[in-house]
């Protein structure tokens, strides 16, 4: 089962605007990842935040951690056409687990020329 | 090559067959994992390899799913006896080892069942 739960699922912005996405989680980790995907193939990874992080940039990027709350978002500023694709966050549980990821479900980003 | 390769990137079989799907990790990279992804719906576990460790086989669904990695490289992910169920994409990562957690994934194989 997916430990993470993603919302919204869907979200459709024109371009220019800035798009939140939202993850939550169930278990403890060790670090929540963010990736992208096109067109339903593989993934890329944009972001890693550490448990004992609670704010971290790259680029157009902005990604918050709330270990007290068990969830993190995502969000792209001042979004391109070329952004659209499905983010997914990923839990890193740590320890034994050989730094495994846990997907959520995914939210569908549309971007709108 | 720089990346994750996987192979055939598409592949249809009939139910009831084997098939076998292929992973080239990128190299040097000790941890190797292998992935479902159902239409529409986020990644599924499947199963993991490091270094010469026993792999963590706890994400296979059924006893038809087996998985090997020759050489500590390329790995070949076996499904037998084929379902309709079975069809999604399959996706491999690999994984530099030591501190690092990011995982670099290739672009997948896309599996239909009729």
């Amino acid at each position: 089962s997916q430990q993470g739960e993603e919302d919204p699922q869907a979200l459709s912005i024109q371009e220019g605007e800035n798009a939140t996405m939202n993850c939550s989680y169930k278990t403890s980790i060790n670090n929540l990842q963010w990736y992208r995907q096109n067109s339903g193939r593989g993934l890329v990874h944009l972001i890693l935040i550490r448990s004992n992080e609670r704010e971290k940039h790259s680029g157009r990027l902005r990604v918050t951690l709330d270990t007290s709350k068990k969830s993190s978002s995502l969000l792209i500023t001042a979004s391109r056409a070329a952004d659209t694709a499905s983010y997914f966050c990923a839990t890193d549980e740590g320890g034994t687990s050989g730094s495994r990821l846990t997907f959520g479900e995914g939210t569908q980003l549309t971007v709108n020329p | 090559g720089a990346g994750v390769s996987q192979s055939p990137s598409n592949k249809v079989t009939e139910k009831g067959k084997d098939v076998e799907l292929r992973c080239d990790p990128i190299s040097g990279h000790t941890a190797l994992y292998w992935y479902r992804q159902s239409l529409g719906q986020g990644l599924e576990f499947l199963i993991y390899f490091q270094g010469n460790s026993a792999p963590d086989k706890s994400g296979l669904p059924s006893d038809r799913f087996s998985a090997e990695r020759t050489g500590g490289s390329v790995s070949t992910l076996t499904i037998q006896r084929t379902q309709q169920e079975d069809s999604a994409v399959y996706l491999c990562a690999s994984r530099s080892g030591g501190g690092s957690t990011e995982q670099y994934f290739g672009p997948g194989t896309r599996l239909t069942v009729t």
